[in-house]
């Protein structure tokens, strides 16, 4: 079964600074997606990034980054320039290529506050 | 534009009572729809999806069912609410299964079972 792990309860950043939140996961997939997904405290879950583990660069949005080390099954989300608008939870997800995709794995999530 | 609906926002229910929370979906035709529950300091968990009318998976077995009557409504329901069915509920949504495609989230429903 896949599980995706995420080690950082709770994080802080200084607005203007960097974070990055960490994510391993285990599968025996070869080919899979991953995500991030942020959760703000209006609680709407909104996708920041998403990557192909087929693909070996990685995915970038604005500020936004990740750190996709396939053989040690992690990958993790810089974020650049924080903003007060970052806070939020955000939670690590995976879910197999193929046909059958359809199941997001979820991770616990890290709860991330911006000090102004 | 899509959008994506759910009430009651908030729900406060006695315990062995019933439930139904609802999820419609706008402008988009055959969306794959799925309802989660996140619970206090975990994850999301994935209870249902549906790929079309009538058909519903269920991924965990437990007190819930639901129920897709039409295209783009989506329901969950319960004949006798537990205390551990207590939690955020989150409908959500995407265009085919295949992995890549983004699951679009509605703003969830708070459910407290007394």
């Amino acid at each position: 079964a896949q599980t995706v792990t995420q080690s950082q309860p709770e994080m802080s950043v200084q607005e203007a600074e960097t974070v990055t939140l960490s994510c391993t996961y285990d599968t025996s997939e070869s080919d899979y997606y991953l995500f991030w997904y942020k959760q703000p405290p209006s609680r709407q879950m909104i996708l920041v990034i998403r990557q192909e583990a087929y693909k070996q660069q990685n995915a970038t949005e604005n500020r936004f980054s990740v750190n996709f080390q396939k053989a040690a099954k992690s990958f993790s989300l810089k974020i650049s320039d924080s903003q007060l608008g970052d806070a939020a939870m955000y939670f690590c997800a995976y879910t197999p290529v193929g046909a059958g995709s359809y199941q997001l794995t979820f991770g616990k999530g890290t709860k991330l506050s911006v000090i102004p | 534009s899509q959008t994506i609906h759910q009430w009651p926002a908030t729900l406060v229910q006695p315990v062995g009572s019933p439930l139904s929370l609802e999820c419609t979906v706008e402008g988009t035709s055959n969306p794959n729809l799925y309802w989660y529950r996140q619970a206090a300091g975990r994850g999301l968990q994935l209870l249902f999806y549906s790929v079309g009318i009538g058909q519903i998976s269920s991924e965990v077995p437990q007190n819930l069912s639901a129920s897709r009557p039409q295209d783009r409504q989506f329901i969950l329901s319960s004949k006798k609410l537990l205390l551990s069915d207590s939690g955020f509920y989150l409908c959500a949504w995407s265009v085919g299964l295949a992995g890549y495609n983004e699951q679009f989230f509605g703003p969830g429903t708070r459910l407290t079972v007394l």
